[in-house]
């Protein structure tokens, strides 16, 4: 159990396109969904926190505009990085976490290369 | 500001030895410490957890050691094989919130 997909599972785009990050989770309804960053060789830095039908909450110094995410389902959000630099290269992980839980379930993580 | 501050940064330790990595917080509303294990490449994959109410908790191999006191807590792994080298992190949250993560360990285990 406790199952957390992600698509693709790495990617490369062109500077200034946008490219869109799914994580859904299989086997539970993750009420909450978090958004990870993570630099080769260095810990998880939290992006943004989402709750299912709400807004999402970002961290400070994260763009709420270049990385757009939606959790419209208790199964699915949503991570999209718009117009997209070099410096957005990197592994962005998602985890989702049910309702009342402590537990977070990661995701396989997303390697995105920005040419 | 780093909230969970994790040390080693790396660990070489022999097929069988017994790596420990620690971890020590300040926030004393954390109530609740998992620790996750992460593969090149991978997703980080929860290993152990536990609250402040209990002192100790023991997975197969993984054991958690919790110091409410000295707000430190560990990670033993008995036996360790060299497949269990990969890089673990520790982390903190407040109730079911948004989790802080430690530095990471990076442990080698040699056959």
């Amino acid at each position: 159990g406790a199952v957390v997909s992600q698509h693709p599972s790495r990617v490369i785009c062109k500077s200034g396109t946008s490219v869109k990050i799914e994580c859904r989770s299989l086997d539970f309804q993750a009420t909450t969904m978090f958004w990870y960053r993570q630099f080769p060789k260095q810990s998880l830095m939290l992006m943004a926190t989402s709750n299912e039908g709400s807004k999402a909450t970002y961290e400070q110094g994260v763009e709420k505009d270049k990385f757009l995410i939606n959790h419209a389902s208790l199964t699915l959000s949503t991570l999209t990085v718009t117009s997209a630099h070099p410096e957005d290269s990197s592994f962005y992980i998602c985890s989702a976490q049910a309702g009342g839980r402590y537990e977070q379930y990661f995701g396989p993580g997303t390697r995105l290369t920005v040419t | 500001q780093q909230q969970v501050k994790q040390s080693p940064q790396s660990l070489i330790v022999q097929k069988g030895g017994i790596p420990i990595i620690n971890c020590a917080y300040e926030n004393t509303a954390f109530d609740y410490f998992p620790w996750y294990q992460q593969f090149p490449g991978k997703g980080p994959a929860l290993l152990i957890a536990i609250r402040p109410d209990v002192s100790e908790k023991k997975e197969g191999r993984f054991t958690i050691s919790f110091n409410k006191s000295a707000k430190q807590f560990s990670l033993h792994i008995m036996d360790s094989q060299p497949g269990d080298s990969a890089t673990y992190f520790c982390a903190a949250s407040v109730r079911n919130n948004d989790m802080r993560f430690g530095a990471g360990t990076r442990l080698t285990v040699k056959p």
